[in-house]
């Protein structure tokens, strides 16, 4: 079946560590972004991808990073620059560009500083 | 002002009710215009997609379009338990999509 993959689903860092955050989709969409998602708020693009290297920033991208070698993978570092990453992270995909048609998503993954 | 505004709820409604939720969205531009539910813990789920002015029905869910007045609504006929969920109205721009804070919807039996 298609879809989008994220894993982990739990994730547990420490002060002063990054972390990476897999998202994998197999539905062949050219563009990918990632979300993040607070208590009681709306999702905000962290960064988004619409072709293999290159990928262009969001509303709050200081203090992470992400990758596009594959068409298939657009992975998301946290990294210690991040000073509140506890959330939710959703990653999406969509077919073209833009979202025009919606957005598929994968099942998320909790990021917790312990 | 937001991008994409929506009233967060709670909303309450019996079972068998018509619930009715509502978006504003302040880019004229926008085409293409999205409902997600959320169940608590989970992640988005596409449920309607509308692109022109009026209603567009999908079973129980209908969403309403009005582009001159930057509206879109979503109504829930016949309510069920089942459909207690957080809705995000979803609006695309150019390049990604912009997401309301979400109406939080409980459906009482």
């Amino acid at each position: 079946d298609g879809g989008i993959t994220q894993s982990p689903k739990y994730l547990f860092r420490k002060e002063g560590q990054n972390v990476t955050l897999s998202c994998e989709q197999n539905l062949n969409h050219d563009a990918m972004y990632w979300y993040r998602q607070d208590p009681g708020q709306g999702l905000r693009l962290i960064y988004y991808s619409q072709i293999v290297n290159d990928f262009q920033k969001g509303d709050i991208a200081e203090g992470y990073s992400v990758s596009r070698e594959k068409k298939e993978s657009f992975p998301l570092t946290v990294t210690s620059a991040q000073k509140n990453p506890t959330a939710f992270y959703l990653c999406a995909s969509s077919v073209g560009t833009g979202g025009q048609y919606g957005y598929t998503f994968g099942s998320g993954t909790r990021l917790t500083v312990v | 002002q937001k991008e994409v505004e929506q009233n967060s709820g709670p909303l309450s409604v019996p079972e068998g009710a018509i619930a009715s939720l509502n978006c504003t969205y302040s880019d004229r531009g926008s085409q293409s215009f999205f409902w997600y539910r959320q169940y608590s813990g989970k992640s988005p789920e596409l449920i309607m997609s509308i692109y022109s002015n009026g209603d567009k029905e999908d079973g129980r869910f209908t969403a309403q379009l009005n582009k001159a007045s930057q509206y879109v609504s979503l109504l829930i006929r016949d309510s069920q338990p089942s459909d207690s969920a957080t809705y995000l109205c979803a609006v695309n721009r150019l390049r990604d999509m912009r997401f309301g804070a979400g109406t939080r919807l409980t459906v009482k039996p």
